[in-house]
């Protein structure tokens, strides 16, 4: 069974925090990893999409990483802000044996920022 | 601005009757996808098209059917079928089946 795992599930974080959270998915035809910020009542919008073992991706004071022999990425909220509270979605795209893409989603991770 | 939309954003239904939800595109994206989320599950696919009236059965197609006759368009019914559609349905579309998706803001379905 393929599984993408993110965690933690939830958590809290102060005004000015930094925080961090993980990615697992599977590491074998393993073709892309994507982040997406989704806020309440909105659509989830696409954050990076990843390809290469060793990728750092950065937009603003949130950046992400990329390790594809191991399978797992870590987003990054550097002195996150109250309206850095989303859930964050990753999700992983394979290649299947048939040759097509395969994407399989996350749980998410959802970040509450205290003014 | 381009983008997706979804309609209607909530839907109620009656048990044994079918419902059609909306979603349309005007990104000029082929690939576009039908997921449905459930509590502390992650997405999961229902049905997908990669190109105008051609359609694959996601991971759960059971008691869905979709049709792709205009690229911007991918209506999804949910029938009768179903044993279990009180779910939130998101639409996605991407420039093809590789590449990051663009969502709809979602369709809240309760079965009443």
């Amino acid at each position: 069974i393929l599984n993408v795992e993110q965690s933690p599930q939830s958590l809290h974080v102060q005004e000015g925090d930094s925080t961090n959270f993980t990615c697992s998915f599977p590491s074998s035809n393993f073709y892309a990893l994507h982040w997406y910020r989704w806020e309440t009542a909105k659509s989830p919008e696409a954050l990076f999409v990843m390809t290469l073992n060793g990728d750092e991706k950065k937009k603003g004071r949130i950046s992400a990483t990329l390790n594809t022999k191991e399978g797992y990425s870590y987003l990054y909220i550097k002195g996150s802000q109250p309206e850095d509270s989303a859930t964050y979605l990753c999700a992983s795209a394979i290649i299947t044996t048939s040759g097509t893409y395969k994407y399989i989603f996350g749980t998410g991770t959802r970040l509450k920022v205290l003014a | 601005d381009g983008g997706i939309t979804q309609s209607p954003k909530y839907l109620f239904r009656k048990e044994g009757q079918n419902v059609t939800l909306s979603c349309e595109q005007n990104l000029n994206h082929d690939a576009m996808y039908w997921y449905r989320q459930d509590p502390g599950q992650g997405l999961r696919l229902i049905y997908y098209s990669q190109i105008v009236n051609d359609f694959q059965k996601g991971d759960i197609a059971e008691g869905y059917s979709v049709s792709r006759e205009k690229k911007e368009s991918f209506p999804l019914t949910v029938t009768s079928a179903q044993k279990n559609p009180t779910a939130f349905y998101l639409c996605a579309s991407s420039i093809n089946r590789g590449s990051g998706y663009t969502f709809g803001s979602g369709t809240r379905l309760t079965v009443v």
